[in-house]
């Protein structure tokens, strides 16, 4: 049974640091890895999705990496900002689901 | 700009009531799905529709269950709902025209069992 682990739970930083968030799974097995950004109250809106044979995607300042060998990707926010604040879900897509991480909840101090 | 749109957005039930929680979505998305969100767990999913006619269960479907009225609209039922069923429940749909697609999700609908 495939299982994502995402590392810090919770993570709070200064305005304009750079920072990454860390997801692992346990089955290499998979069709991609996707990071979701999650706010109060709300649904999940998709970030970047990282197909099983590329290495990475970026979109403005965000990007992510995947080493399927190793079981691992990371989210690198660049310059983070208070509107980053939110909690962001890794999850990993085996043969017709998605599998979620618990998430990192990003609190960006101004 | 809808995409996904789930109703009510609010419920609260006594145990034993049954509902039914409705998905709707206007991207022409062949799959949706059913998922629940409870504090420390994490996103599970309950039920899929990989496409219109078909339903399979996820990791956790006991205690519910859905139709898929058509390709728009995904519905889940609590037939006799239960405290442990309280939850945030999302909807989601993705395009099967390739499996590299990714999934959309509704609002949630917070739903509170007595």
């Amino acid at each position: 049974k495939q299982e994502v682990t995402q590392i810090p739970a919770a993570l709070s930083v200064p305005e304009g640091e750079n920072l990454v968030l860390n997801c692992s799974f346990t089955d290499s097995a998979i069709y991609n890895l996707q990071w979701f950004r999650q706010d109060p109250g709300k649904g999940l809106t998709s970030l970047l999705l990282i197909q099983s044979s590329q290495r990475e995607q970026t979109s403005g300042r965000l990007n992510a990496s995947l080493d399927k060998s190793s079981g691992r990707s990371t989210l690198y926010i660049a310059a983070s900002q208070p509107g980053d604040s939110a909690t962001y879900l890794c999850a990993v897509k085996g043969y017709s689901t998605l599998t979620f991480g618990k998430g990192t909840m990003l609190l960006v101090s101004p | 700009n809808a995409g996904v749109t789930q109703t009510p957005k609010f419920q609260v039930l006594k145990t034993g009531q049954s509902m039914t929680l409705q998905c709707a979505q206007d991207m022409n998305h062949n799959s949706m799905y059913w998922y629940r969100q409870d504090p420390g767990m994490g996103l599970r999913l309950i039920y899929y529709s990989a496409s219109e006619g078909t339903t399979d269960k996820g990791e956790v479907p006991n205690g519910y269950n859905v139709s898929r009225l058509n390709k728009r609209e995904f519905s889940l039922r609590l037939e006799s709902a239960a405290p442990s069923q309280t939850s945030v429940y999302f909807c989601a749909s993705s395009d099967l025209s390739g499996v590299n697609q990714p999934q959309h999700f509704g609002d949630g609908t917070r739903l509170s069992i007595l």
